[in-house]
């Protein structure tokens, strides 16, 4: 299995609700990654986890909730988003955080909108 | 700090053309490049990667880079371009925090 899996595939939600993206990969990655892309721009980096343990938060704001329930499970707690937070969620992993020669595997993303 | 420019937003070539998308880079330490593809509403796929190994990377679907520390360029070429071929283009570096930054992206198209 050399695949990332993001569900869902696509989210509406409102101002107030709650939400949750899931990503799973069973790949024995170590290192699990949150991305945010605009359209017609490069994807940016939110979150990096590594090793179960959050290691970098690109100082996201805190209505975006990260958890790494396990080393194949990472999840992207949603409240109170702005509609300007609409966008395409990318979740990536890595065999190791640290080694630089590693590649990311990407996800196909969560396309999510804010009304 | 670590990063790469990528000219040219938008490249268009014709079927069977010669494809050429640019990446300079700046680095002070030998640099780890990638380049990935995203095709229309999908996720990023790892076409190549350059770890100081052969300056010459081959990859998959056909495309190869050449890592040229003179001229700090990692350009993507492929012989003969196909219909299926159109997608964003990213050229990427790892930075000194371990983190991929990626080009703004250049967006290839396909004319029959």
């Amino acid at each position: 299995d050399t695949e990332v899996t993001q569900t869902p595939k696509h989210l509406v939600m409102g101002m107030t609700n709650k939400k949750s993206l899931k990503c799973e990969q069973h790949m024995g990655h170590r290192a699990m990654y949150w991305y945010k892309q605009k359209a017609k721009k490069p994807p940016e980096l939110m979150f990096v986890y590594s090793y179960e343990k959050l290691s970098i938060n690109e100082s996201v704001p805190s209505r975006f909730s990260p958890e790494c329930p396990n080393s194949s499970l990472l999840n992207l707690h949603l409240h109170a988003l702005q509609p300007e937070d609409s966008a395409l969620y990318l979740c990536a992993s890595s065999l190791l955080h640290l080694d630089r020669g590693n590649e990311q595997f990407f996800g196909p993303g969560t396309r999510l909108t804010v009304l | 700090a670590q990063s790469v420019t990528q000219l040219g937003s938008h490249v268009s070539v014709s079927e069977g053309a010669l494809v050429l998308l640019r990446c300079n880079y700046s680095s002070s330490v030998p640099p780890y490049l990638f380049w990935y593809v995203q095709y229309p509403n999908q996720g990023l796929q790892l076409l190549l990667k350059y770890t100081s190994a052969a300056t010459l990377v081959k990859g998959i679907n056909g495309f190869e880079a050449e890592f040229k520390k003179s001229e700090t360029s990692f350009h993507l070429t492929k012989p003969s371009a196909h219909m299926s071929d159109a997608a964003e283009y990213f050229c990427a570096v790892f930075n000194a925090g371990n983190m991929l930054t990626f080009g703004g992206g250049t967006r290839l198209m396909v004319k029959p």
